[in-house]
This record gives structure tokens, C-alpha cells and sequence, in this order.
């Protein structure tokens, strides 16, 4: 079945720079990949997602990167502000079943 | 649009004791419903899949009989854990589609078992 790793467990920037989150999958049917932010007590929130047929996706601060021929996406944050600070998971997913395997997940720090 | 509910948010009960958890789409029709478990610290890690009108499958090494899950209609899902123990304490959280790939989560359950 699929599997997705993810990295680094922890992730400590100072504020203003950038953090980049890495995501590996191992089922090349994988065809959706979420990102989630998830602040403590509260549900996963969707920030962005990509699909297999694009190879990047920007929404302002945040961007995800898609390599299929690697099977591996990326998160990207710029200029992080200290409300970037929580756990954010990568996912896979497939048509076949919707069903979302998750990464690990990184906890992102912001150094004031 | 797309808003899922969860009830309760939390709850503590006895150790022996069933608790019934709901998750409902409050604005759209949920073809399949799925429900999560999240220890602290950890990532989620899914339970069942669950579609309206048709018995939930159930991921490996999670027991039907103690987490029963019940799809009766196209906007309601119910998560009943029979039978709870201290180390059924979790967060529980539900998720819904309709008909895509895009999950929309519920604010999730914490249980506590004493």
C-alpha cells in the first residue's frame, strides 16, 4: 500500500525567513496531495493541495511543488510570520478510494 | 460551504461505559464519510471508511465491534465505542467528501476514559 514519509519531524526558522517540508510517497497512482496545518486541539486545516497533472501551485506566502518522476512534493513557506507556528502533515491520496495516507508531520517553529 | 460538525467536543466517561460520537455535513451530502484517530503527538491515523446505506471498512488492527459505525444517511455518520478503556482515549476526528477527493474535517472529539 502507499506510505508517505515526511521531513524533518521538527523544523525551527527565524521569523521572515523561509521553511520548506518534504514529502515522499511510494504508490505512483497517487494522483492528490493535501497540505495540512493543524494548531493544537484543532481539526487539520487544508492550506493548499496539488494535483498530478501540475507541477507547482502558489497561493501568496505558501507553495507546493510536485515531482512525479521522484514521488516527491513540497511545502514552501515564505517570509513566516509567527502564526505559521503549528504541525503541518502532508497526504496522499488516490481516485480509487479518496482514502488520505498521511505523513508524520513537522512541527514548524517561528523564532521571534 | 462544506462544513463539517462534530458532537460532543469532548467527553469523559467511565471505563466500561459506550460512547457515541456524530459527525454530520451541515451543508452538503457526504458520499463517504471517514473517521480518524489522533494520539498526542502523532499524526492521524485512519480508522474507517465509511459510505452511506453500507457497512464501514475497517483498517487493520481496528476492532468492528468496539468502534461500530453506523452511515444512515447522507449527512450523518455516528462512531459508538463500545465498551471504552483508558487506552481508547484519543481525539477523534471525522472527515467527509462529496464525490471528490478534497476531505472536510470535522473539529474533532476528545474522549477521555477514566
Amino acid at each position: 500500500g502507499e506510505n508517505v514519509e515526511q521531513h524533518p519531524s521538527t523544523l525551527s526558522v527565524q521569523e521572515g525567513d523561509s521553511a520548506v517540508i518534504k514529502c515522499t510517497y511510494s504508490d505512483s497512482a497517487s494522483n492528490y496531495f493535501p497540505w495540512y496545518k493543524q494548531e493544537l486541539g484543532k481539526r487539520p486545516q487544508l492550506i493548499i493541495d496539488i494535483r498530478s497533472n501540475v507541477g507547482e501551485k502558489k497561493d501568496q506566502r505558501i507553495a507546493v511543488t510536485l515531482n512525479k518522476t521522484a514521488k516527491h512534493f513540497s511545502l514552501h513557506i515564505t517570509e513566516t510570520q509567527p502564526e505559521d507556528s503549528a504541525v503541518y502533515f502532508c497526504a496522499a491520496s488516490m481516485d480509487s478510494n479518496y482514502q488520505l495516507i498521511w505523513g508524520a508531520g513537522t512541527k514548524l517553529i517561528i523564532k521571534p | 460551504g462544506a462544513v463539517v460538525s462534530q458532537h460532543p467536543s469532548w467527553v469523559i466517561c467511565k471505563s466500561g461505559t459506550s460512547v457515541k460520537i456524530e459527525c454530520r455535513s451541515l451543508d452538503f451530502q457526504a458520499t463517504t464519510m471517514f473517521w480518524y484517530r489522533q494520539f498526542p503527538k502523532q499524526s492521524l491515523m485512519l480508522m474507517a471508511t465509511s459510505n452511506e446505506g453500507s457497512k464501514a471498512t475497517y483498517e487493520q488492527g481496528v476492532e468492528k465491534d468496539k468502534f461500530l459505525i453506523n452511515h444512515a444517511s447522507l449527512t450523518l455518520s455516528t462512531l459508538t465505542v463500545t465498551s471504552a478503556h483508558p487506552e481508547d482515549s484519543s481525539f477523534y476526528i471525522c472527515s467527509a467528501t462529496r464525490g471528490g477527493d478534497e476531505q472536510f474535517f470535522g473539529p474533532g472529539t476528545r474522549l477521555t476514559v477514566l
